[in-house]
């Protein structure tokens, strides 16, 4: 069964703190890893799609890796208006994404 | 682009009427749209998938005479819950995944919610 795991649960971070959100998943055959954010009381706001492991993408403060295992979200100098929650959700082709659970971050000025 | 919006964005009715939401891509055709439930801080939970022309593909435990499905055209979804009670309430989401994508089970775009109520 295909599984997404995201860690941690909810992170708290202070203005420039830079810190990243793990996304670990069991999938067969990934055909991609999603990452999206969410605002409370709001649908989730697509971010990244990553293909392959060594696959890297960028915007703004946020970067999204791969590997073979797992996805990593990294925030760079976050400010405030970062504070989100985070998903991650993979596919392994025609089948719905799995979603994790999410992480809740919250960047304090 | 890749523009899906959600009508209405929040409501409250009364135990035993239906309420109709609406999904639609606005600047994109999907062939498959997506509904999720989303209880307070907890992640997306599928309840269904949309086919234009078809009968929509439910998610096991999802009563497909409680939420009824309609996918009329390639921009356009819609869930109607039936005799709604209490415990339907909560916030709905549905997605798009557009046309000319591989795989429909790709990227997917989000509207942005609705609210549902239930007294």
């Amino acid at each position: 069964e295909d599984q997404v795991t995201q860690s941690p649960e909810a992170l708290r971070l202070q203005e420039g703190e830079s810190s990243s959100l793990n996304c670990s998943y069991t999938v067969s055959g990934l055909r991609g890893l999603f990452w999206y954010r969410q605002d409370p009381g709001k649908g989730p706001e697509f971010l990244f799609t990553l293909y392959s492991a060594g696959e890297e993408k960028e915007k703004e403060r946020l970067k999204a890796t791969l590997t073979k295992k797992e996805s990593f979200l990294h925030i760079t100098a976050p400010k405030p208006e970062d504070s989100a929650t985070y998903l991650c959700a993979a596919n392994s082709g025609n089948t719905p994404l799995v979603f994790g659970k999410g992480t809740r971050l919250s960047v304090i000025a | 682009g890749a523009v899906v919006s959600q009508h209405p964005s929040w409501v409250i009715c009364k135990s035993g009427t239906s309420v109709k939401i609406e999904c639609r891509s606005l600047d994109f055709q999907a062939t498959t749209m997506f509904w999720y439930r989303q209880f307070p801080k907890q992640s997306l939970m599928l309840m269904a998938t949309s086919n234009e022309g078809s009968k929509a593909t439910y998610e096991q435990g999802v009563e497909k005479d409680k939420f009824l499905i309609n996918h009329a055209s390639l921009t356009l979804s819609t869930l109607t819950v039936t005799s709604a009670h209490p415990e339907d309430s909560s916030f709905y989401i549905c997605s798009a995944s557009p046309l000319f994508l591989e795989s429909s089970y790709n990227e997917q775009f989000f509207g942005p919610g609705t609210r549902l109520t239930v007294l």
